[in-house]
């Protein structure tokens, strides 16, 4: 299985909106609801953001979305705070029954 | 409120055999739908999901390192082991454990510190 495609990096200014996309394919995030996006400043370990597509856990501010259509799923960041800036990963289970991570994207807060 | 911490050798020669561990506490893998799984991630790189183990013992691989990985658990330990052989330099990177319950969702909520492990003679 491949790694999910993000773009290397996004950037936006405070309180501007930002979007990453995670590219899969119709065996992975295509065929499931079952994505999700971690979170990883620098020198920490992964935290969840988003859950099945548009899932926030407790905690985690209504600035971040998600969504999905077709193989491409979305995670969008309202009202940048200094804060959001991190590494953003995207996962999807697969058809193989296995799970796969995006390559990563570096958000930059202006 | 649910824990992982990972631990194993700092320094793993090449060709070598790699074995973390992975000692959780807040949850049983006795109980129905739970699960632990290891991510790793070279510096500066991106997330590998690696390998996951259920609470009734079925495990799954990353097909592309399936067969230099075991998983396994002890139960009354409350621990989870990964074994990696045939270290290569590429291997370097921190290693993390996380906790699934697939009656809940199908995703890894939360997650250890990492363990840091470097592969070189």
């Amino acid at each position: 299985q491949s790694a999910l495609t993000q773009p290397p990096s996004v950037s936006g200014s405070p309180g501007q909106s930002v979007t990453i996309s995670c590219t899969g394919t119709s065996s992975d995030i295509g065929s499931y609801y079952r994505v999700s996006w971690y979170q990883q400043p620098p020198g920490t370990a992964p935290k969840l953001m988003i859950y099945e597509v548009s899932n926030r856990p407790s905690g985690v501010p209504d600035r971040f979305s998600g969504s999905k259509s077709g193989n491409t799923a979305s995670l969008t960041i309202s009202g940048l705070q200094a804060e959001d800036e991190a590494d953003y990963y995207c996962n999807s289970f697969t058809r193989s029954g296995t799970w796969v991570f995006g390559g990563g994207t570096k958000l930059t807060v202006l | 409120q649910i824990t992982l911490k990972e631990s194993g050798p700092t320094l793993v020669k090449p060709t070598q055999t790699l074995t973390l561990t992975c000692r959780f506490s807040g949850f049983s893998l006795r109980t129905g739908g739970v699960s632990v799984g290891w991510i790793r991630q070279p510096p500066g790189k991106a997330l590998e999901w690696l390998a996951l183990i259920f609470w009734d013992d079925d495990k799954r691989y990353s097909p592309s390192l399936r067969s230099r990985l075991t998983i396994t658990k002890d139960t009354s330990e409350n621990q989870v082991v990964l074994t990696m052989t045939n270290l290569d330099p590429v291997d370097t990177g921190t290693y993390y454990c996380a906790h699934m319950n697939v009656y809940n969702s199908y995703v890894m909520d939360v997650w250890g510190q990492g363990t840091t492990v470097t592969v070189s003679s």
